[in-house]
């Protein structure tokens, strides 16, 4: 079965500072890949996904991922982040019609 | 709002006693998946169904848990004898097929408080 791994449980960063959180699945193949974010008190929406072509995905808020198939990993990206993105943030992996999830990053951006 | 809605939002049981939540999903979307979540952990997968049908269970699924979508819309999850374990935030989910170059649309969830 598929795991994903999200090695930086929680990340603190001030505005302006450049992001990067990691991802790695557990096996190749075909895969589709996501980031869902999680701001307090609300449902997780989903940032961005990947499901074929330009390895490079942009997603919304200005965050993007990047697969790179040899390396089993789809790290989200954002230049400069804003306090409006502090949240939760989960990467996940599709595998036999459902998803499976990692343990999630959780990011808190000081003003 | 047309998305996914869950109820209630919060529940607070004694343990032993059953306890039944609800997912509207998004209307037309065929599929519809229940998660677990508890705090530090990302959501784990319980069970989904395409239309009426029960595809899959996860081994999490005990047989205290029981989950039905009778007429293909909403969905309910029951929880038989609950115990604190059972304590989480119960996630739904559901989508226009599978996950192939389509995405979930997720509930606000059901916080669940086993006393």
């Amino acid at each position: 079965a598929q795991s994903v791994s999200q090695h930086n449980h929680h990340v603190i960063l001030s505005e302006a500072a450049s992001l990067e959180l990691g991802c790695n699945y557990s096996y190749g193949g075909t895969v589709n890949l996501f980031w869902y974010v999680q701001y307090p008190g609300q449902h997780l929406q989903l940032l961005l996904k990947y499901f074929s072509g330009d390895p490079l995905v942009k997603g919304i808020k200005g965050f993007e991922a990047e697969f790179i198939k040899s390396k089993f990993s789809f790290n989200l990206r954002k230049p400069s982040v804003q306090w409006s993105d502090t949240a939760e943030y989960f990467c996940a992996v599709n595998e036999d019609e459902k998803l499976t999830f990692g343990t999630g990053t959780r990011l808190t951006i000081i003003p | 709002d047309t998305g996914v809605s869950q109820d209630p939002r919060h529940k607070i049981t004694k343990r032993g006693q059953n306890v039944t939540f609800r997912c509207d999903p998004i209307s037309e979307h065929n599929r519809l998946y229940w998660y677990r979540q508890t705090l530090g952990q990302g959501p784990e997968f319980l069970t989904y169904f395409q239309n009426e049908a029960q595809l899959e269970k996860s081994r999490l699924l005990s047989d205290r848990f029981s989950a039905e979508r009778p007429k293909g819309s909403f969905s309910t999850l029951e929880i038989q004898r609950t115990e604190q374990g059972d304590s989480a935030m119960y996630l739904c989910a559901s989508s226009p097929t599978g996950w192939k170059n389509t995405e979930a649309f997720f509930g606000q969830g059901t916080r669940l408080t086993v006393v």
